[in-house]
């Protein structure tokens, strides 16, 4: 089957920087996204990585590894308003969206 | 308006009832989709539409209706509900289905709760 595996929850502290993993079992690799969710809100589009390496965009980075089937999203200088689920999602060999159920992530003062 | 609207925001409804949700996207795509969004499980692909084709339908029960009269409009009519579907549903669009590079754009969703 299909599976893409992230952590439930994490916790931060403003200012400081966090890494949300995502790993992926797919049937074939057509590109990865990541989404930010605010409570409440649409989903809303923060990435896409097709090759491997690291796309940065102001504090927000994203990395690919296609062989170990890995991502992680890199926050820096973390916002009270950074709260919220942060969603991967794969492309298939179908090209069919998979996504995983997201990381909600809470930041303290 | 701008983006991908839904309405409305938050149904409550029984059993028995029928209901319709509403989407609409301002983005001149062809593709858009329905989404079941339960707390902390994946998003669950509903149905997809391409140029007003259904070209999804991902082993949906019955009681949940899709129409596409155009492009920019989804609909999703909803009879004799269970309690177990009570969840945020997402309206989203695209350019089109498939595709390498193909980001979605979502509608921010009706919270529906069955009674």
């Amino acid at each position: 089957g299909q599976n893409i595996d992230q952590p439930t929850e994490m916790t931060a502290t403003e200012g400081a920087i966090v890494q949300i993993n995502c790993t992926y079992q797919t049937s074939g690799f057509n590109g990865l996204f990541w989404y930010q969710q605010h409570a409440g809100e649409a989903p809303t589009f923060l990435s896409y990585n097709v090759l491997d390496g690291l796309e940065e965009k102001g504090r927000f980075s994203s990395f690919l590894s296609r062989s170990k089937g890995y991502s992680y999203l890199l926050l820096k200088e973390l916002q009270m308003k950074d709260s919220a689920s942060y969603l991967c999602a794969v492309i298939d060999s179908n090209y069919q969206l998979i996504w995983g159920a997201g990381t909600k992530l809470i930041i303290k003062p | 308006e701008t983006g991908v609207t839904q309405t409305p925001r938050h149904l409550v409804m029984g059993m028995t009832n029928k209901k319709s949700l509403k989407c609409e996207q301002h983005l001149g795509h062809n593709a858009m989709y329905w989404y079941k969004q339960s707390a902390k499980k994946p998003l669950e692909l509903m149905f997809v539409y391409n140029f007003k084709e259904q070209t999804e339908n991902n082993s949906v029960p019955s009681r949940f209706s899709p129409e596409c009269p155009n492009s920019s409009h989804l609909f999703l009519h909803l009879h004799t509900l269970q309690p177990e579907d009570s969840a945020l549903y997402l309206c989203a669009s695209s350019p089109e289905t498939g595709g390498v590079y193909n980001e979605q754009f979502f509608g921010p969703g009706t919270r529906l709760t069955v009674l």
